[in-house]
């Protein structure tokens, strides 16, 4: 069974840059085909995808926001880290983990984390 | 990129039908689509692919067998048939787009269903 579980601060400050940690039980980042990403929702808005990265560290991000964006991997810990660089208030929004699996041509989100909530206010 | 749309809300009696659309911007026609069921307070969990030919692969974990795909056309459908209580959820539909350094996933905007 994946889990996936995300972590890092509840409020953070406008222009500071956000951390945030998935760590993941259940999948190994060393495997072929894995790849883990971050998944974005604005209280009462839509889903935004954000980032993305595989087990052979090839790494995608959404155009809108790539330029503050860095997706990263410590597989011995089982966690990926997503940094968003000068955080603004329109920035406030649930952050969720997900599994992407490439192989087999079955690669939707699927499971996702719980999720955590970043408030950016001053 | 496609934009993907969806209607705001639906509704349904207690074990009556729904059906949900999720409409692809011209061109995008043999694009697959992935529904996904969002609990109120809770993540998003994935619920099926869909594209013109039907569900693509097999239903995430739980999904019941009243729910089931059918796509046409630049639109994608989610049926729930015998609609429960625990049905009532947000429902997201989204998509790949592009490959490599290009690649994108594209969400709708979410549609509310209610069950009455």
């Amino acid at each position: 069974q994946i889990t996936l579980k995300e972590s890092g601060p509840t409020l953070v400050k406008p222009t500071q840059t956000l951390t945030l940690t998935c760590t993941f039980s259940g999948l190994s980042l060393s495997t072929s085909g894995v790849g883990v990403g971050w998944i974005r929702q604005p209280p009462g808005k839509a889903l935004e995808w954000l980032a993305l990265i595989y087990w052979d560290d090839d790494k995608r991000y959404s155009p809108s926001l790539k330029s503050r964006l860095t997706i990263t991997k410590d597989t011995s810990k089982n966690q990926v880290v997503l940094t968003m660089a000068n955080m603004d208030p329109v920035d406030t929004a649930t952050y969720y983990c997900v599994h992407r699996q490439l192989t087999g041509g079955y690669n939707w989100f699927d499971p996702w984390g719980q999720g955590t909530l970043v408030t950016v206010s001053s | 990129q496609p934009v993907l749309t969806q209607s705001p809300s639906a509704s349904a009696s207690l074990g009556a039908s729904v059906t949900l659309t999720c409409t692809l911007s011209s061109g995008y026609s043999n694009y697959k689509v992935d529904w996904y069921q969002q609990r109120p307070g809770k993540g998003p969990r994935f619920v099926m692919r869909v594209g013109t030919g039907g569900i693509v692969g097999s239903k995430g974990d739980g999904i019941p067998d009243r729910f089931s795909v059918l796509g046409s056309g630049l639109n994608r459908y989610l049926t729930i048939k015998n609609i429960q209580e625990e049905d009532e959820s947000d429902y997201h539909c989204g998509a790949d787009h592009g490959s490599g350094s290009n690649f994108v996933y594209v969400f709708g905007t979410g549609t509310k269903v209610t069950v009455l």
